[in-house]
């Protein structure tokens, strides 16, 4: 069965320190991964995806993501945080598919980052 | 113009009551979907709707019912309430092509709260 796993549930930074969350998935095809994160009191905004092609991909905010398929692993990184970055972070792989395409996310349980000034 | 809207964004209700939590898209998208998010922050998909018809439904207990009257609305009603149904819930939209996926961009979450 397709899986999400985030090893760190809670994680904390220095502003202006690099940062770097795990994310291994589980599933039988070519995967199509995302990374989401949630603001307190708000929605689910994208940061990135991969689809396919080059197995580093750019993202909002200063995100990036590097796609290693021997390793099942889509960690998102970002060079330096700030203080804004504190939220919850989800990765996520698109799942059930059907003939039209993928019709669900399997989100992991989550990363809270907090940083400190 | 919001993308994904729902309403209400935050409800608190009793036990055994019956309520309803509304969403609507504007992106022209085909499949909305529910998706139940824990006091772990754990995110889970209940439904998903495809040009109104149900394709998914994870083993969602009878209590909820989803309703999508058109491609832009899918609307969870939610019958005898529980403790356990103490969640944010959040509804989400997608265009559904052929073999490939398209970005499901996700409503601002309603705040239920049984008490």
């Amino acid at each position: 069965a397709q899986s999400v796993t985030q090893p760190d549930i809670h994680i904390t930074v220095s502003e202006g320190a690099s940062l770097e969350l795990r994310c291994n998935y589980s599933y039988g095809a070519t995967p199509y991964l995302f990374w989401y994160v949630q603001s307190p009191g708000q929605g689910l905004q994208l940061l990135l995806k991969y689809f396919s092609g080059d197995t580093l991909v750019q993202g909002i905010k200063g995100f990036e993501a590097e796609f290693k398929r021997s390793q099942s692993s889509f960690n998102l990184r970002k060079p330096s945080v700030h203080w804004s970055d504190a939220a919850e972070y989800f990765c996520a792989v698109a799942a059930g598919r059907v003939s039209g395409g993928y019709n669900k996310l399997i989100f992991g349980a989550g990363t809270r980052l907090a940083v400190h000034p | 113009d919001t993308a994904v809207s729902q309403t209400p964004k935050y409800l608190v209700t009793q036990m055994g009551n019956d309520k309803s939590i509304k969403c609507e898209q504007n992106l022209g998208h085909d499949t909305m979907y529910w998706y139940k998010q824990d006091s772990k922050k754990f995110l889970k998909i209940m439904f998903s709707y495809n040009n109104k018809e149900l394709i998914i439904n994870e083993t969602v207990p009878n209590r909820f019912s989803p309703k999508s009257p058109d491609k832009a609305h899918l609307n969870l009603h939610i019958n005898s309430l529980e403790l356990g149904d103490s969640a944010v819930y959040f509804c989400a939209s997608s265009r559904l092509s052929g073999g490939s996926y398209n970005e499901q961009f996700f409503g601002p979450g309603t705040r239920l709260t049984v008490l």
